[in-house]
């Protein structure tokens, strides 16, 4: 079955990049996806990528997926205090359009 | 435009009552709807999923059911609550331009 595997904690200081790691075992994927969750709130979507390409690039936001390891990573720029959040990642395909979530990683910004 | 309504948004239920908690999306037919559970300190697990009206899979085995009488109409249910239903509950739509979320129901069983 479909499974998506996330580190569960990352701390960095302001200013610093951050870099989350993710990695899913379904080759059948369509498109993987991010996803921010802040205290107390819903998710919302960060940024997605199709699984025929390699890097998207939004803003502070660079996505890169290695679909012959299944490793998919969100590289955030210049993290500020704001981006504080778990971060998930997911993925979908298929007849059903499922979306797998990983387990989070709770991204802590220092100042 | 589409939205996707979700309520309560917190309900504290006692042990062994029942539940029922709705979703409801508007400004597009025959969606894809999802139930996730959000369990403390968990990720995202999802329950239910529907791809038409009355056609209900379960992701897995719980205490849990839902139901689909409407297009645009998603529930989810339980006869008698267990502790371990306490979390935060998102529904979900989705179709071919990707998924909405609602802003989830965190239910907290007493």
């Amino acid at each position: 079955g479909e499974d998506v595997e996330q580190s569960l904690f990352l701390s960095v200081r302001e200013g610093d990049s951050s870099v989350i790691n993710c990695t899913y075992t379904d080759s059948s994927s369509t498109y993987l996806y991010w996803y921010k969750q802040e205290p107390g709130a819903g998710l919302q979507l960060l940024t997605y990528i199709f699984s025929n390409m390699d890097m998207k690039q939004d803003q502070r936001l660079t996505v890169l997926l290695n679909k012959k390891d299944k490793h998919l990573s969100l590289r955030i720029a210049d993290t500020q205090t704001g981006d504080s959040a778990i971060y998930f990642c997911a993925e979908s395909g298929g007849a059903t359009n499922k979306l797998i979530f990983g387990t989070g990683t709770l991204l802590a910004v220092q100042p | 435009s589409q939205t996707i309504h979700q309520w309560p948004a917190t309900l504290v239920q006692p042990v062994g009552s029942p539940l029922s908690l709705e979703c409801t999306v508007e400004g597009t037919s025959n969606p894809n709807l999802y139930w996730y559970r959000q369990a403390a300190g968990r990720g995202l697990q999802l329950l239910f999923y529907s791809v038409g009206i009355g056609q209900i899979s379960s992701e897995v085995p719980q205490n849990l059911s839902a139901s689909r009488p409407q297009d645009r109409q998603f529930i989810l249910s339980s006869k008698k609550l267990l502790l371990s239903d306490s979390g935060f509950y998102l529904c979900a739509w989705s179709d071919n331009y990707g998924y909405t979320f609602g802003s989830g129901t965190r239910l907290t069983v007493v």
